[in-house]
């Protein structure tokens, strides 16, 4: 069981946006910096967004990334089959000291 | 460019112990730490802990410490993890990922993993 908690799955057409939720806590999310990440099967994770809502250069401003409280939250623009993934959110917590992670959310572009 | 090139794939036993590389080029080596994660098969990622390139710090998931080492050569610009006493649930891809401070998941640049299996 995660400490921060992701919908197991989610799902949009081509073109749609979607967006992947990440519910945590006090100690966890609503004082520390989220990140998101994805990850192809068989493959390392890959950072999408840092510090809440900034992109590494490399990706693109399809990607984006909010807080609100012990909530964050990523969304994707114009979903392209390519986006299909697991993507998980992850930050500090201070109760355990520890990064901490969701439990992933699989992306199916249908 | 960065890049975190880690050891192969290993088999061990039960009550065995294993230690994994992480071998970095395309920077300076001592500027950051290294975070380990780790990802049994079909799971999600679970932090393993974190070290400093420059001071040697380390810090570890509390379900781990006891029995997980990390360290670095800086002469070598590589990181390593042991952990010991090895129980079937410690079957998993372990990472290493690039990490400023342990308490900022800023990981930009990742291994490619190493597959643990621990089996009789």
């Amino acid at each position: 069981q995660s400490v921060l908690t992701q919908p197991p799955s989610v799902s949009a057409a081509p073109g749609q946006k979607v967006t992947i939720s990440c519910s945590g806590s006090t100690s966890n999310i609503m004082n520390n910096f989220v990140s998101w990440f994805r990850q192809f099967p068989g493959t390392a994770p890959k950072l999408l967004i840092y510090d809440n809502n900034k992109r590494p250069s490399e990706i693109p401003d399809r990607f984006s990334g909010s807080k609100s409280g012990t909530s964050a939250t990523l969304g994707i623009t114009g979903l392209q089959t390519g986006d299909e993934a697991d993507y998980y959110c992850g930050t500090w917590d201070s109760s355990v000291s520890a990064v901490v992670f969701g439990g992933g959310t699989k992306l199916t572009v249908l | 460019q960065v890049q975190l090139v880690q050891s192969g794939a290993e088999v061990k036993k039960p009550g065995a112990s294993v230690k994994v590389s992480c071998k970095a080029s395309g920077y300076t080596f001592k500027n950051y730490g290294i975070t380990w994660v780790r990802q049994a098969p079909g799971q999600g990622l679970e932090w393993v802990g974190w070290i400093s390139a420059y001071k040697g710090d380390t810090n570890s998931a509390q379900k781990l410490q006891g029995r997980v080492t990390m360290t670095t050569d800086t002469s070598t610009s590589t990181a390593y993890m042991e952990l010991r006493s090895l129980r079937s649930d410690d079957t998993a891809v372990y990472f290493c990922a690039r990490g400023e401070e342990q308490w900022l998941p800023y990981f930009d640049y990742w291994g490619q993993g190493t597959l643990v299996t621990v089996s009789s």
